[in-house]
Parts: structure tokens; sequence; C-alpha cells
């Protein structure tokens, strides 16, 4: 079965950067991109952009750029997603997900990974 | 960048009554690529509906969308317990973009 395992919570403080891990199995890594997806205590989700694990191209949203890089490493079947200049209204829980060969949206999610940013 | 807005914020509803929940996108959705999540208190959220008005594998047939353009409805026609949650949709037709999410709550 599909599964998306995601390192775990981090604690981090204003102006560094963190690096967060999405491993798959159960499917062929390479066939399907990855989303990164966020969302603050309380809030709404926030999608942050997409990679394909293939090529390693990647789509990230305005929001982001500059700060944010997604990468692979397709001998593991691993995603990660790289944040900087971290501040604490990137407090967040962080989603890696996925669709499906029907669909974009996003099927298979990712248990998330707490990020906290404090000083 | 497609902006989507939900109504209402908050629906307050009874077990077993019917719930219409609204999305609105500020430009047209191509190919109606537009989806609805469920999302519980400490939970990933769980695709419900994709291409407007397909049900994902698993969904109970009291879930429905419909709609299209820039109009769209999420309906579930009788609640249940474990229904009482937010509800988000997302357009995949231009990048991505999610909704702020409409909460049901028990009355």
């Amino acid at each position: 079965q599909v599964q998306l395992v995601q390192s775990g919570a981090e604690v981090r403080k204003p102006g560094a950067s963190v690096k967060v891990s999405c491993k798959a199995s159960g499917y062929t890594f390479t066939n399907y991109d990855i989303n990164w997806v966020r969302q603050a205590t309380g809030q709404g989700l926030e999608w942050m952009g997409w990679m394909n694990p293939n090529s390693g191209n990647t789509g990230i949203a305005k929001k982001f750029q500059g700060r944010v890089t997604m990468t692979r490493k397709t001998s593991i079947s691993a995603a990660y997603m790289e944040l900087s200049s971290l501040k604490s209204e990137d407090t967040a829980v962080y989603y890696c997900a996925r669709g499906t060969r029907y669909s974009l949206s996003y099927y298979y999610w990712g248990q998330g990974t707490l990020v906290t940013v404090s000083s | 960048e497609i902006v989507l807005t939900q109504s209402p914020g908050t629906l307050s509803l009874s077990p077993g009554e019917r719930a219409t929940l609204s999305c609105r996108a500020s430009q047209s959705v191509s190919s109606s690529f537009l989806a609805w999540y469920q999302q519980k208190p400490g939970q990933a959220p769980r695709l419900l509906i994709y291409g407007a008005s397909s049900r994902a594998t698993g969904i109970p047939d009291r879930f429905s969308g419909s709609g299209s353009g820039t109009d769209f409805t999420l309906t579930i026609s009788r609640l249940e317990p474990e229904d009482f949650a937010v509800y988000y949709c997302q357009q995949y037709g231009s990048s991505f973009t999610f909704g702020p999410g409409t909460k049901v709550d028990i009355k």
C-alpha cells in the first residue's frame, strides 16, 4: 500500500533553516509528483509547491519563492522540503502529499511534521 | 492566482440534517479541477471529491459534489456524527490553491 512517512518534529530558531523529509513506499516513486502543504495551528491549508521526482523540476508558490527548496533522492524514494530564513510565522505542520493516476488532487498524505520556530 | 472563497465559515447542524457547502473561485476553474477535503483535529486531510463531482475511493455516497466554472458545492445528504469536521475546497487547474475552509459543527 502507498505510504508517505515524514521525518519527526523540529525546533529551530528564527533565521535558521529546516529540512523535512518524506519517504515514499508502495509505488514507483518517480511516477507521481510530491506536493508540500502547510498548516499553522488553527489555520487553513496552504499550498507550498510541487516536485517531479523523475526530473527534479519544481513549482514553488510565489509566497515561498527564494525560501523553499524541494529536492529528492530517488535511490531511497525520498523527497525533501527545505525552508530557510525561518520566522515565527513559519511554525506549522508541514505535509507531503500526492495524487493518483486519476487526479492531481491529493489522495495520499504524509502524517505531517510539526516545525516550531522559537527563540 | 485563483482565489477560492468558501461559505459559510461555520455551519451548525444536527446529525441527520443536510449540509450544503459552497466554494467560489475568482476565475473559472479549468476542466472542473476542483477537489474537496475533510479534516479532523490532529489528522491529515482526507480527499472526498475530485473533478468537482467524482467521489474518491472509499467515500460514502452521502457525499456529493457539483458545479463548474466558478461555483461549486459539496453536499452531505444526511450528517453522520463522524462528518463534523472542517471542509476545504482546492483547485488544481491552474497551479494549486485551497479555500479557507468551512467548519461543520454540531448544533
